[in-house]
């Protein structure tokens, strides 16, 4: 069954605007929490990622928010642009499997000029 | 040049065959995985290695073979017991397995079953 929970599916936003992708997990052995990015017909690269003993983490104008006793965390992408245009998954590990990620279903973001 | 290489980026296989698909990394790395990726599932873990000789299953292993003979190399092969193969394949490494990091993919195998 799918461990992680991403929300929405798609996304649209206006240049300029925040996009926010919202995640949720059950399992509380999860401890490391990556963003990746993926374009069409590419191999998904890694943006950012978090580790629970902290509750946000910023670089440019992504920024990870994270909630360690509601189980979510959500990214936050300042002044969309269109290059950012993508699909956004979000993840989640632990050392019981080898650190294999569980990957949310992904959010299709298209960013409007 | 340091990445994940994948090959073939497009592979057509007819019912009944086995096809495998190639993986192979020069950056050192203990640990690769193996994912598959549909329209809208994200991406579902099949195989993952830590070592060379070692190798676990994941979520949807069922179909699936994998070696690892060489730190560099993890091959995937697609049995025919794969009920629906037709997906896209990736291939990751991260430098360890006894901490969380980056996960490095390679570009994928588009793998479509006629």
């Amino acid at each position: 069954q799918q461990q992680v929970k991403q929300s929405p599916q798609s996304l649209i936003v206006q240049k300029g605007g925040i996009s926010i992708i919202n995640c949720a997990y059950e399992n509380t052995a999860f401890d490391y929490f990556p963003w990746y990015q993926q374009f069409p017909g590419k191999g998904p690269a890694l943006l950012i990622a978090i580790r629970p003993d902290v509750s946000e983490k910023k670089e440019g104008r992504f920024t990870i928010s994270f909630n360690k006793s509601a189980k979510q965390f959500s990214l936050h992408i300042m002044d969309s642009q269109p290059g950012d245009s993508a699909t956004y998954f979000c993840a989640a590990s632990e050392p019981n499997s080898g650190y294999a990620l569980n990957f949310g279903k992904g959010t299709s973001l298209l960013v409007t000029p | 040049d340091g990445g994940i290489t994948q090959s073939p980026k497009y592979l057509f296989r007819k019912e009944g065959q086995n096809v495998t698909l190639s993986c192979e990394q020069n950056l050192n790395h203990d640990a690769m995985y193996w994912y598959r990726q549909d329209p809208g599932q994200g991406l579902r873990l099949i195989y993952y290695s830590q070592i060379v000789n070692d190798f676990q299953k994941g979520d949807i292993a069922e179909g699936y073979s994998v070696s690892r003979e060489k730190k560099e190399s993890f091959p995937l092969t697609v049995t025919s017991a794969q009920k629906n193969p037709t997906a896209f394949y990736l291939c990751a490494s991260s430098f360890s397995v006894t901490a969380a990091g980056t996960q490095y993919f390679g570009p994928g195998t588009r793998l479509t079953v006629l």
